[in-house]
């Protein structure tokens, strides 16, 4: 069965001080990895696509890559608008185009 | 602008009253689904759509109803709704649905069944 677990569930970071969210997951044919940023009350904003092990994605203080069995979310220097939750997710080899997705790790980042 | 729109984007009815909740997009996908959000149950699909008249049951289908007869449009319809159906609900769409394409989100919809 596919699955995607983010951890931690939570993580409170101090401006500057970065850090990595972890996405494991188990997945049969690996489509896309992809990571979402979520502010609260809003939809799933489009953050990276990695496709293969090995492959890296960076956008402003943003990194995201790609292992066999997990991808990494890091965060270099955060500042505090960087606050949400970050939303991982899989899509297998179905033909449904159906995401899976974890329960989200909330970032809180203090001035 | 590309974007997912949905409408009401909030909601409260009572059960059994049948309503709709619309979905457009203006990026000329092909693909387009239903998701809800759940506390501890993260997001779950509810229907997907590959194309005009091709539609199909995601993990969650019960107590839903969807159509596709243009391009643009994926209503989702709650044809008796029930409280287990209060949750966030959000449209999406991409070019494709096989192929790791991105799937872009709607602004979401709150719906409270009392």
């Amino acid at each position: 069965e596919d699955q995607v677990t983010q951890s931690p569930e939570a993580l409170r970071l101090q401006e500057g001080e970065s850090s990595s969210l972890n996405c494991s997951y188990t997945v049969s044919g690996l489509r896309g990895l992809f990571w979402y940023r979520q502010d609260p009350g809003k939809g799933p904003e489009f953050l990276f696509t990695l496709y293969s092990a090995g492959e890296e994605k960076e956008k402003e203080r943003l990194k995201a890559t790609l292992t066999k069995k997990e991808s990494f979310l890091h965060i270099t220097a955060p500042k505090p608008e960087d606050s949400a939750t970050y939303l991982c997710a899989v899509q297998g080899s179905g033909n449904t185009g159906k995401l899976i997705f974890g329960q989200g790790t909330t970032l809180q980042v203090k001035p | 602008e590309a974007q997912v729109t949905q409408n009401p984007r909030y909601l409260i009815t009572v059960t059994g009253k049948k309503l709709t909740v619309t979905c457009s997009q203006n990026m000329n996908h092909e693909y387009m689904s239903w998701y809800r959000q759940d506390p501890g149950l993260g997001l779950r699909q509810i229907y997907y759509s590959m194309n005009v008249e091709v539609t199909d049951k995601g993990d969650v289908p019960e107590g839903y109803k969807v159509s596709r007869k243009e391009k643009r449009n994926f209503p989702l319809i709650l044809e008796s709704p029930s409280p287990n159906q209060t949750s966030l609900y959000f449209c999406a769409s991409s070019l494709g649905g096989r192929a790791g394409n991105t799937i872009y989100f709607g602004e979401g919809s709150w719906l409270t069944v009392v």
